[in-house]
């Protein structure tokens, strides 16, 4: 599996725009890109994936360079409650063998 | 639906002793997985059950054993607890639900071992 580099911490004013950046360099051509979020003393969350298109839900916005060698995860107006730790993870999906391996993240503190 | 659930949420250990850690999810998927976390580090998979009637080490499965009992229980079973063993568990399940075929992850249980 590619790895991936991640800034250890990072603030945001709520309300503003968080943006979350993840290097994976050698990323292969059929790996997916995922998110996934840890709030404090909880089970992770999944946030967004995507392959090449960016992406768009209700939880936020995946930005994939053209070349896929970054990505940008956008939570667009953050509040209190995104604070979180931030996990990317590149992974070509295998089903049920699919094995996520959790890095150490990004822990995004959301400020009043 | 609850989702993923696991039992107990907390428990304190003697070096030595048994004890079994209980997943369920009740939304169908056919793939199970059990993670432990350490303070400041990510997930690390200890052992996984691709489906029912399947199961597959991690990347750390010394020290542990799982059931799969059904298709919607995974267990994980620590037959002699270590301090080494201290950590927060975390059992998930894999399908599409909501949209995305991803894993869904249970609230976790925290053990300490003396």
């Amino acid at each position: 599996d590619a790895k991936t580099t991640q800034p250890p911490s990072m603030d945001c004013a709520e309300g503003r725009a968080a943006n979350l950046p993840c290097n994976h360099s050698t990323i292969s051509g059929n790996e997916y890109v995922y998110w996934y979020r840890q709030i404090h003393s909880q089970g992770p969350q999944y946030i967004i994936h995507g392959l090449k298109n960016n992406e768009t839900n209700e939880m936020a916005s995946l930005i994939i360079t053209e070349d896929r060698k970054s990505s940008t995860l956008i939570l667009p107006h953050a509040t209190l409650r995104d604070t979180a730790v931030y996990y990317c993870i590149v992974r070509f999906p295998q089903g049920g063998s699919e094995k996520l391996v959790f890095g150490k993240g990004t822990k995004l503190t959301v400020n009043p | 639906n609850a989702g993923v659930t696991q039992t107990p949420k907390f428990q304190v250990l003697k070096t030595g002793q048994s004890m079994t850690l209980q997943c369920a999810q009740d939304m169908n998927h056919n793939s199970m997985y059990w993670y432990r976390q350490d303070p400041g580090m990510g997930l690390r998979l200890i052992y996984y059950s691709a489906s029912e009637g399947t199961t597959d080490k991690g990347e750390v499965p010394n020290g542990y054993n799982v059931s799969r009992l059904n298709k919607r229980e995974f267990s994980l079973r620590l037959e002699s607890a270590a301090p080494s063993q201290t950590s927060v568990y975390f059992c998930a399940s894999r399908g599409r639900t909501s949209g995305a075929e991803t894993q869904y992850f249970g609230p976790g249980t925290r053990l300490l071992v003396l």
